[in-house]
């Protein structure tokens, strides 16, 4: 069963980083790559960027160019997103989100539940 | 950065009706765009790949088309299940999404 689990709910300082982990299971992670999106509250999707697991290459939005860090641990199908200088703005829920062709060339497109991010003095 | 922009905001339609939504990105896409449902409390779900490619698992009703800057998502028949958010994605340069459209129960 193909799963990805985000880690829990974060409350954060202004100015301070914040870690989201995302684990993988169920398929080939090396084979995929990552998206990272969020929503803050009765606001579109926001695409933050992405990494590609087996080469670690990364992509950001200009956006979150100079306070985002995406890294992946392949050992432990594990990708993370680092936002840094956090603000009430950044206030939102987060998902990470794989997709892969698989074994019989289908295009797979899975999420995890979504990290709750709240900044607040 | 491409902008893509979705219309209407909000379409008003009844169970049975067939839904259509549009996507207009700023600059040529070619076929990289993606279509996803967002429900309340759930992760998005990608409906269309590649502009007009029904993802594992998606009912015929859901058809995409398009190509380049003009893109639609089309709902033949709306059940019950299908009122919710839908965003256009695209995927061509530093991914975004389009600002969305409710499908809402008229």
């Amino acid at each position: 069963q193909i799963q990805l689990l985000q880690s829990g709910p974060e409350v954060k300082k202004p100015g301070t980083s914040v870690k989201v982990s995302c684990k993988a299971s169920g398929f080939t992670f090396i084979n995929s790559a990552v998206q990272w999106v969020r929503q803050a509250r009765g606001q579109r999707l926001e695409w933050i960027g992405w990494i590609v697991v087996r080469s670690g290459n990364t992509k950001y939005a200009q956006k979150f160019q100079e306070r985002v860090t995406m890294t992946r641990d392949m050992s432990a199908s594990t990708a993370t997103l680092e936002l840094s200088s956090l603000g009430s703005e950044d206030t939102a829920i987060y998902y990470c989100a794989v997709y892969y062709y698989d074994d019989n060339d289908e295009y797979n497109d899975h999420w995890g539940q979504g990290t709750l991010v709240t900044v607040s003095s | 950065e491409i902008v893509l922009t979705q219309s209407p905001a909000t379409l008003s339609l009844s169970p049975g009706e067939r839904a259509t939504l549009s996507c207009r990105a700023s600059q040529s896409v070619s076929s990289y765009l993606a279509w996803y449902q967002h429900k309340p409390g759930q992760a998005p779900r990608l409906l269309i790949y590649d502009a007009s490619n029904r993802a594992t698992g998606v009912p015929a009703r859901f058809s995409g088309s398009g190509y380049a800057t003009d893109f639609t998502l089309t709902i033949s028949s709306l059940e019950p299940e299908d009122f919710a958010v839908y965003y256009c994605q695209q995927r061509i340069n530093l991914f975004t999404f389009g600002g969305g459209t409710k499908v809402e129960i008229k």
